[in-house]
């Protein structure tokens, strides 16, 4: 079993809808949780992280983490175009090292 | 947010010869900068932690004798791909690491060998 698991995709939502982003981890030592955009040939771009049980929103993104069931999910509100992009999650793994999903590709469709 | 540059950005050489690939954290003082290589269409897959002033740490699998790594100061990381071949063309990307943890990457080192 993969440390952080994400579902592959493609996930394809229409414009200005909610796209929903999860994400679940095997380690229960992991204290803080990252998502990271990738645009196609591009070098990830950091988001949001959380570290608390709940929701932080920031903007038209809301992270939110679960830490009994081991969950974590990105919730992109209006979705645009521009949000087409690969989403990897990321959990922190010891002191810095981090460990990431394969990521989950995202089309937002006009 | 944080800035990260790596150079040079892309990279030609020929089978044999080494490539150097620099990256800086310009706006903050990194004691920790991570190496990845990502293939088409896959993951990041971490290659290195890089700690100033001491050996790199390096992942299973990783040739540290291939794959050099220098963190020289708080603000440089380099790696350097020895007798490159081309199964060693890729995406190379560092991150620079704040004390809290979060990681930014730089954008990014495609090499190709010929």
């Amino acid at each position: 079993q993969k440390e952080v698991e994400q579902n592959s995709g493609p996930l394809s939502v229409p414009e200005g809808a909610i796209a929903s982003l999860n994400c679940t981890y095997s380690d229960r030592g992991s204290q803080s949780f990252f998502w990271y955009r990738q645009y196609s040939g591009k070098s990830p771009e950091l988001i949001m992280f959380i570290y608390s049980n709940g929701d932080k929103e920031d903007g038209r993104f809301t992270a939110q983490l679960n830490k009994a069931s081991q969950y974590v999910s990105l919730l992109i509100r209006d979705s645009q175009p521009s949000d087409s992009a690969t989403y990897l999650c990321a959990g922190h793994q010891g002191a810095q090292k981090l460990v990431f999903g394969q990521g989950t590709r995202l089309t937002i469709n006009p | 947010g944080a800035v990260v540059s790596q150079h040079p950005s892309w990279v030609i050489c020929k089978s044999g010869t080494s490539v150097k690939i620099e990256c800086r954290s310009l706006d903050f003082q990194a004691t920790t900068m991570f190496w990845y290589r990502q293939f088409p269409k896959q993951s990041l897959m971490l290659m290195a932690t890089s700690n100033e002033g001491s050996k790199a740490t390096y992942e299973q699998g990783v040739e540290k004798d291939k794959f050099l790594i220098n963190h020289a100061s708080l603000t440089l990381s380099t790696l350097t791909v020895t007798s490159a071949h081309p199964e060693d063309s890729s995406f190379y990307i560092c991150s620079a690491s704040r004390p809290a943890g979060t990681q930014y990457f730089g954008p990014g080192t495609r090499l190709l060998v010929l």
